[in-house]
C-alpha cells in the first residue's frame, strides 16, 4: 500500500509565476490536509479537504492560495503570483474517513520544496 | 492563542547517550499529543498520547504525558547515529484534525 505521494518533490519558480503542488492520499483515505513549513519553523496547518469539499481553510492566506480535492485525481494546492516569502516545504497528509473517531492519525507525504527566485 | 513549545531547539550528543526532549503546550480543548520524527522527508509517526502518566514505549524510545502540567517528554536511550533527526511534537486541539506543531528539536548524534 503506497503511502501519501506528493509531486513534484522540488519546484523552482520565478516571482509572479504559478506553483501547483499535487498530493495523492493513501489508498482508502478521503481526508487531505496541507501544511507549510518555513525554514527553522514547525509545520503550520493550512487547509483541510474532503472529496470535493473544503472543510477548513483557516490557515491558508486569503489571497493567491487555493486548494481543491476533486472527485477524481489528486488534491492540488495552487499558489498564484508567487513571491519569495512563499519559499517553504509544503506537506500533505491524509487520514481515513473519521466517522465518529475523535483522534485521528495523519500520515504525511514527503513534501514539496518550493523555491521562489 | 494555542501554542506548542519544544526544548531544547537543538542538541548534540554522542552515541550511547540518553536524551530527553521536552514539549509543553497551551491548547484549548486538548485531545491528544503526538510525536513525529522528521528526517529529510515525511514526518513519521512515533507516539500518540492521550492520558496522563501512561508511558508509551517503542524500543529505545519512550514518551509520557502530564496533562496537569501540560507537557510531554520523549526519551531516547542508547542513542545511535540513525536517531539524528528533527523531533516534532504536535497537539490535536479543537476539532479532530487541526494539529498544532512545535518548531521541533534538532538532534544530532555523533559516532
Amino acid at each position: 500500500n503506497a503511502g501519501v505521494m506528493q509531486n513534484p518533490r522540488h519546484l523552482v519558480r520565478r516571482r509572479g509565476q504559478e506553483a501547483r503542488l499535487r498530493c495523492s492520499p493513501m489508498k482508502g483515505h478521503s481526508h487531505v490536509y496541507w501544511y507549510r513549513q518555513l525554514p527553522e519553523e514547525g509545520l503550520k496547518f493550512m487547509v483541510y479537504l474532503q472529496k470535493e469539499n473544503i472543510i477548513d481553510e483557516s490557515g491558508m492566506p486569503k489571497e493567491r492560495f487555493s486548494a481543491e480535492f476533486p472527485k477524481e485525481g489528486p488534491s492540488i494546492l495552487r499558489i498564484q503570483q508567487v513571491v519569495r516569502g512563499d519559499s517553504a516545504a509544503y506537506f500533505c497528509a491524509s487520514s481515513p474517513s473519521t466517522g465518529t473517531v475523535s483522534y485521528n492519525e495523519q500520515f504525511f507525504g514527503p513534501g514539496t520544496r518550493l523555491t521562489v527566485l | 492563542e494555542d501554542k506548542v513549545v519544544q526544548s531544547p531547539l537543538s542538541l548534540v550528543v554522542h552515541e550511547g547517550d540518553t536524551v530527553t526532549l521536552n514539549c509543553s503546550y497551551e491548547v484549548t480543548n486538548f485531545r491528544s499529543l503526538l510525536w513525529y520524527k522528521q528526517e529529510k522527508k515525511a514526518p513519521t509517526f512515533l507516539f500518540m498520547l492521550t492520558s496522563s502518566g501512561i508511558e508509551k514505549k517503542s524500543g529505545r524510545l519512550s514518551s509520557i504525558l502530564d496533562k496537569k502540567e501540560l507537557f510531554s517528554i520523549l526519551n531516547i536511550t542508547a542513542t545511535q547515529t540513525g536517531d539524528s533527526a528533527v523531533y516534532l511534537c504536535a497537539v490535536l486541539g479543537p476539532g479532530t484534525y487541526k494539529y498544532i506543531f512545535g518548531t521541533g528539536t534538532r538532534l544530532k548524534v555523533l559516532a
